[in-house]
């Protein structure tokens, strides 16, 4: 099936470590995002990236960092500097064509030990 | 882009028309408005797009007064599982804009 799979479901970080959320879409879409959703909040862009090997910083971008090597994943790196990072993390895709039509993965749950 | 504005909750009971206005009063000329509902713990998943008049889906209708300074997403004869949060989105089509959810009506449906 097409879609966006992300991955773990629900991570655990000790303090001062750095954790990695995948983030694989095999829709062909060339534009991807994360966004971060805090508990009754809507969601805050992290990061997002038009194609390849190019991304822009959103509204919350520190603390955080991505890479785009490839089309189909764009994964998210939690730092230590990021203070407070339990939060849920959503990554979206888009196609150049479907005039602001995302899709979502499902999700990680993120928590600090 | 453009700033949304929606009322932060709304009930209703099983069986009711629900209507939710956003209000976007500087919308740009390019600008389309979308819709998105989202459950618990479940990335958002979209309901309905329109630019000016109505649309109509086999989900909602989206209706758009010739200013489309604000829109109104309808959901027809609401159950228990429409018990959602629903996001209005205002922004252009180009490509990999930048798309900024804001915090969304929380709708309650109960019996």
């Amino acid at each position: 099936d097409g879609g966006i799979t992300q991955s773990p479901k629900y991570l655990f970080r000790k303090e001062g470590q750095n954790v990695t959320l995948s983030c694989e879409q095999n829709l062909n879409h060339d534009a991807m995002y994360w966004y971060r959703q805090d508990p009754g909040q809507g969601l805050r862009l992290i990061y997002y990236s038009q194609i390849v090997n190019d991304f822009q910083k959103g509204d919350i971008a520190e603390g955080y960092s991505v890479s785009r090597e490839k089309k189909e994943s764009f994964p998210l790196t939690v730092t230590s500097a990021q203070k407070n990072p339990t939060a849920f993390y959503l990554c979206a895709s888009r196609s150049g064509q479907t005039k602001n039509i995302q899709y979502f993965g499902a999700g990680t749950r993120l928590s600090v030990l | 882009l453009a700033k949304t504005t929606q009322p932060i909750s709304m009930d209703s009971y099983e069986g009711q028309e629900v209507n939710i206005t956003c209000s976007h009063n500087n919308i740009a000329t390019n600008d389309y408005i979308t819709w998105y509902q989202q459950f618990p713990s479940q990335g958002p998943r979209f309901i309905i797009q329109g630019y000016k008049t109505k649309v109509t889906n086999e989900v909602a209708s989206l209706f758009i007064p010739a200013d489309r300074k604000s829109s109104t997403l309808s959901l027809p004869r609401v159950s228990l599982s429409d018990t959602a949060v629903y996001y209005c989105l205002v922004g252009d089509t180009g490509t990999a804009s930048k798309l900024t959810f804001g915090t969304g009506t929380r709708l309650q449906v109960t019996l």
